[in-house]
């Protein structure tokens, strides 16, 4: 069993729909949950950040953390064709200079005009 | 802030060849930073975790010699591919965060290599 595990997709949804993309993982020593977003080609790009457990709004882009069930989610709303990318969440147990990352397998997402 | 640039973003070089990837923090110092591997849709790789002012530690399976890491100061990792050949063609991507920070990290816009 991998320690993050990430549904690869792909997903396509029209113009305007609410996107809900999520992560499980089996780790309790995780604390800090990233979702970073990644165009074709290029390196991977922050989105959101959330230390321990609940809830983190950024515009249209939410993130939740739920330690209890070992899950997170990230919901896009109003999505846009230029969402359309692969999104990998990543976790750490400790202070991010140091830490290594342990990411899902990345969901490939595409958003329909 | 937490800018992290690559380069060369693209190499094609011959068999035997070796390639010296550049990875630098532009508006932060790092004494850590990693380097990964991405095959086509598939995620990343950790390949090594590269120390400042000393020597780099290697995921299992990852050839040390074939891939030299240097991290000569707290602004610039360096990543040599040793004779390329072409099952190294891949495309590799550094990442790094601020020194004794809680912030995430950061990644590089990736190097493509392809290796003839």
């Amino acid at each position: 069993q991998k320690e993050v595990e990430q549904d690869p997709g792909p997903l396509s949804v029209p113009e305007g729909a609410i996107v809900s993309l999520n992560c499980t993982y089996s780790n309790s020593a995780f604390q800090y949950f990233m979702w970073y977003r990644q165009y074709s080609r290029k390196g991977p790009e922050l989105l959101m950040y959330t230390y321990s457990s609940g809830n983190k709004e950024d515009g249209r882009f939410t993130a939740q953390v739920d330690k209890s069930s070992k899950y997170i989610s990230l919901f896009i709303r109003d999505s846009q064709p230029s969402d359309s990318a692969t999104y990998l969440c990543a976790m750490s147990a400790g202070i991010q200079g140091a830490q290594k990352l342990v990411f899902g397998q990345g969901t490939r997402l595409t958003i329909n005009p | 802030g937490a800018v992290v640039s690559q380069h060369p973003s693209r190499v094609i070089c011959k068999s035997g060849t070796s390639v010296k990837i550049e990875c630098r923090s532009l508006d932060f110092q790092a004494t850590t930073m990693f380097w990964y591997r991405q095959f086509p849709k598939q995620s990343l790789m950790l390949m090594a975790t590269s120390n400042e002012g000393s020597k780099a530690t290697y995921e299992q399976g990852v050839e040390k010699d074939k891939f030299l890491i240097n991290h000569a100061s707290l602004t610039l990792s360096t990543l040599t591919v040793t004779s390329a050949h072409p099952e190294d063609s891949s495309f590799y991507i550094c990442s790094g965060s601020p020194f004794n920070s809680n912030q995430p990290q950061h990644f590089g816009d990736g190097t493509r290599l392809s290796i003839l």
